[in-house]
């Protein structure tokens, strides 16, 4: 199975920060890999797909990148409304697996 | 949009069956996953069906107990759980399954997941 290790666990940051996560897959994923948003209490939200993908109404300071092995996910400038918890994960085939998530926080 | 239901609290050895309603999309067009959230953890993909229901997997901690399957009559995806244990205990939601088309096949992710419903396994 492909493992998925996020870094760092927990991320400190503040309002207009520069912030990015990495996600390091146990072997090559070539760039199926897409990241997720979960705020408290609700869904996951589904952010990029194939690495660099931003879906449709996700607001543009988001940007994934990596191919591969290794990827990241930055936010250009934090918002409030930033402040979740971000998950990696690979759909290079079955079994799709989570990066242990990474939690944004004040 | 997908709405699950049928958590409930059951004996661990106990059974259960999750229903996921869908709308708003051509449900018979999409595969579909189930992915589970234990209370404060992670989140741990479960089970895929494929369009069609020709196709299922699972994940290893829930094989031979659990079973997906679909009704795309009724726009419905379920997930039957047996021999239920403490570990299972969790959010569990349904998400429908996009996907990416490479060279050597297609490529699943879960773009539309809906609100989850809880399972908590306790004597």
């Amino acid at each position: 199975d492909i493992q998925m290790t996020q870094s760092p666990s927990t991320l400190s940051a503040s309002v207009g920060d520069r912030v990015t996560i990495t996600c390091r897959a146990s072997q090559s994923i070539s760039t199926w890999l897409a990241w997720y948003q979960q705020k408290p209490g609700k869904a996951p939200k589904l952010l990029i797909s194939k690495a660099s993908g931003l879906q449709s109404g996700v607001p543009s300071r988001f940007s994934g990148s990596g191919s591969g092995a290794d990827f990241s996910l930055t936010i250009s400038s934090l918002q409030p409304e930033d402040f979740a918890t971000y998950y990696c994960q690979h759909y290079n085939g079955y079994p799709w697996t989570f990066g242990q998530g990474t939690k944004v926080e004040i | 949009h997908l709405v699950e239901s049928g958590g409930v609290v059951v004996q661990p050895g106990g059974s259960l069956r999750l229903s996921c309603a869908a709308s708003g999309f051509n449900f018979g067009n999409f595969a579909m996953h189930w992915v589970r959230q234990a209370p404060g953890k992670g989140l741990e993909w479960v089970s895929l069906i494929t369009w069609n229901g020709r196709g299922t997997f699972y994940a290893d901690s829930v094989k031979g107990r659990f079973t997906i399957s679909r009704d795309n009559t009724k726009n419905s995806l379920y997930l039957q759980m047996k021999n239920l244990r403490t570990e299972d205990t969790a959010l569990y939601y349904c998400a429908k399954a996009d996907y990416d088309s490479g060279v050597d096949g297609d490529y699943y992710y879960m773009d539309v997941w809906g609100k989850g419903t809880t399972v908590t396994v306790s004597s």
